[in-house]
């Protein structure tokens, strides 16, 4: 099964500032790798999928990169709204990693 | 628009079988490259995929939940149904479904149920 690993678990920044979240898998997922932001109470909402490509009415702020085993996800410039949980899932065998809380610092 | 909702027991006993239902509009899963999947999420953890049906019947579980799980659909009632076997208090979770849109783009799960908080308690 293949094992996906975020980090880091938790980053504290201000808004405006870039947040860079990463995600890497434990073999190759070429680029079926999606990005989805949840916060409290919600369900997750899909942000990038197939490692670069956003969803319908994600902010351009929001971009993927990637593929095969090491992945990432770039905030340019966080908004107030921004501050949640980011989880990536990969598509081979769909397992979710454990996610990384974007809090405010 | 599409959108989709959980429902099902709120509360089940351990060793019960626990049957959840995905009713959804907007889309057919009869429609090439469509599918459904299950989601659950253990409070204040992580999610974890369940299982998932295309448009063709095909059917994904995950391993280590696999002989405990059965996905099935109706298309002419919109629904498709999750059943968990031998629940055990570690179950307890919110369970999601998603719709999956899948083609020469890629594929996306996109819209997502509000989630259905199940507690798995004697």
């Amino acid at each position: 099964e293949i094992v996906l690993t975020q980090s880091p678990a938790t980053l504290s920044l201000s808004p405006g500032e870039r947040a860079t979240l990463s995600c890497r898998a434990s073999q190759s997922v070429s680029s079926y790798l999606a990005w989805y932001q949840q916060k409290p109470g919600q369900a997750p909402r899909l942000l990038i999928y197939d490692a670069s490509n956003r969803a319908t009415g994600i902010p351009a702020r929001f971009s993927g990169s990637g593929s095969g085993t090491d992945f990432t996800l770039t905030i340019s410039s966080l908004e107030p709204e921004d501050f949640a949980v980011y989880y990536c899932q990969q598509r081979s065998n769909y397992t979710f990693g454990p996610g990384t809380k974007v809090d405010i610092k | 628009q599409i959108t989709l909702k959980e429902s099902g027991p709120t509360l089940v006993k351990p060793t019960q079988t626990l049957t959840l239902t995905c009713t959804f509009s907007g889309f057919s899963l009869s429609t090439s490259g469509v599918g459904v999947g299950w989601i659950r999420q253990p409070p204040g953890k992580a999610l974890e995929w369940l299982a998932l049906i295309y448009w063709d019947d095909d059917k994904r579980y995950s391993p280590s939940l696999k002989s405990r799980l059965t996905i099935t659909k109706d298309t002419s009632k919109n629904q498709v149904v999750l059943t968990m076997t031998n629940m055990d208090p570690v179950d307890t979770a919110t369970y999601y479904c998603a719709h999956i849109g899948s083609g020469w783009w890629g594929e996306r799960w996109d819209y997502w149920g509000q989630g259905t908080l199940v507690t798995v308690s004697s």
